[in-house]
């Protein structure tokens, strides 16, 4: 079963405007982390933010942002402001209780001018 | 900032050829990694690695794969008999645990001819 559904392919977003990119994820666990890199074009992966399952506030860094929504099982990124830079490849994961790793398929964003 | 540095950064191979990928992990991270990512598609989890085992590994990682942690500091993934299908990024990774992310190195891109 897939642990961690991305549902947006490819995203456009217009330069300085925010942009949500989806995330779901599927666990029994009550223990988990959930966590956004970026790949740009160059092909390394960056780290974003993590968000622990008993964390009560969303997690923040800089511009981005974690939407939690623990119910749905939902961790979605809010980019604001974004920049021509975060032209990338975006990828949601999770850590289950056995601190094994599991990644969604990407969400491809541009950033247009 | 410390890093994880993976060598070489483009390996090609001749099909049926054993192939030996290297990374160097942060010097005071406990759990290792190792990645696949075929172009175009998701990060696939191959194997973690704590406390000198294997702690996970997916139902990629078969016979064919062993990962060694040879003197403290490197970390290796041995591809025995390479198959045409392997041709891939591979990326290492390691954290501290907890709620620490994975820092990932700039992949070995692997291609098998």
């Amino acid at each position: 079963a897939q642990k961690i559904t991305q549902t947006q392919p490819g995203m456009f977003v217009q330069e300085k405007e925010a942009v949500t990119l989806d995330c779901t994820y599927d666990t029994s666990d009550q223990s988990y982390g959930l966590f956004w890199y970026k790949q740009p074009s160059s092909g390394e992966m960056i780290f974003l933010i993590y968000q622990g399952s008993y964390d009560e506030q969303n997690a923040t860094e800089g511009r981005y942002s974690l939407n939690f929504q623990k119910a749905r099982k939902s961790a979605n990124l809010v980019i604001s402001a974004s920049q021509l830079g975060d032209s990338a490849m975006y990828f949601c994961a999770m850590r289950d209780d056995f601190n094994k790793f599991y990644f969604g398929s990407g969400t491809k964003l541009n950033v247009k001018p | 900032e410390p890093e994880v540095t993976q060598t070489p950064s483009h390996q090609v191979t001749q099909m049926g050829q054993e192939v030996i990928l290297r990374c160097v992990p942060i010097s005071n991270h406990l759990y290792f990694y190792w990645y696949r990512q075929i172009l175009g598609q998701k990060v696939e989890f191959l194997v973690s690695f704590y406390n000198n085992e294997i702690s996970e590994k997916s139902e990629i990682f078969d016979d064919q794969f062993s990962v060694e942690r040879p003197d403290g500091s490197n970390f290796t993934l041995k591809i025995r008999s390479t198959k045409l299908e392997d041709s891939a990024m591979y990326f290492c990774a390691s954290r501290t645990g907890g709620r620490q992310p994975q820092h990932f190195g700039d992949g070995t891109r692997l291609s098998i001819l």
